[in-house]
């Protein structure tokens, strides 16, 4: 059982490119979401989705965008990148609101 | 809005004895969640303890207990016979009843070290 997966681990990106940090759970869990983490801070939610075809935006969406077409599946999309989007990306599911959040491994992005 | 705060930055413990970790939260619910995460240096983000606001007994996983207060706004973690292994970054984080664009909200963090 794989539980969160998500890739890549490391990227580097310049200024004003894009790109899609993948995330994929097995658990078959409704409940979706995307965290950054920034140095000496705590998670703050991106987006999260509530099922496929549902997503809502969280804290600090600006500059992302994302799509749930699957249970399995919660992409997160990056356009034009910039230096504050450096950072730690985790996604993470639950199989309910209220529940226990499994989180994936992380994606060290670094934008230059 | 909710807000999380971890008062201690940085604690240290020494192998076997027993540290408290605090955490006071901010909020006009009267049903939420409360959780403390564990992440360690390989920054996996582990689940640690669990407790529902309308419970009245102080959630316990093996040596991890909780200090809930209500009325006080508190929910300190307690790790007893403290292990090399605890050594991370410990988060507390609330979670609203119902859905609004901040689910889950996490505090700074504290370090802790366990000390040989």
């Amino acid at each position: 059982n794989a539980g969160v997966t998500q890739t890549p681990k490391f990227r580097i990106l310049k200024i004003g490119q894009s790109m899609t940090l993948q995330c994929t759970q097995d658990m078959n869990h409704n409940y979706m979401y995307w965290y950054r983490q920034d140095p000496g801070m705590g998670l703050k939610l991106i987006y999260y989705s509530v099922g496929a075809g549902i997503t809502d935006k969280g804290e600090v969406p600006n500059g992302y965008n994302v799509s749930r077409s699957t249970t399995e599946d919660f992409p997160l999309r990056l356009e034009l990148a910039a230096p504050s989007q450096t950072s730690v990306y985790f996604c993470a599911s639950s199989y309910s609101r209220g529940d226990e959040q499994y989180f994936g491994p992380g994606t060290r992005l670094t934008v230059t | 809005a909710q807000t999380v705060t971890q008062s201690q930055p940085e604690m240290s413990v020494q192998e076997a004895e027993t540290v408290t970790l605090s955490c006071t939260y901010d909020t006009s619910e009267n049903n939420y969640y409360l959780f403390w995460y564990k992440q360690p240096p390989s920054r996996q983000m582990i689940l640690v303890i669990r407790q529902e606001a309308y419970k009245q007994q102080n959630a316990t996983e093996n040596r991890f207990s909780v200090n809930f207060q209500k009325a006080a706004k508190s929910f300190s973690l307690k790790i007893s016979d403290s292990q090399l292994g605890d050594t991370a970054m410990y988060f507390c984080a609330f979670m609203k009843p119902f859905w609004g664009n901040t689910p889950l909200v996490f505090g700074k963090g504290t370090r802790l070290s366990v000390i040989a």
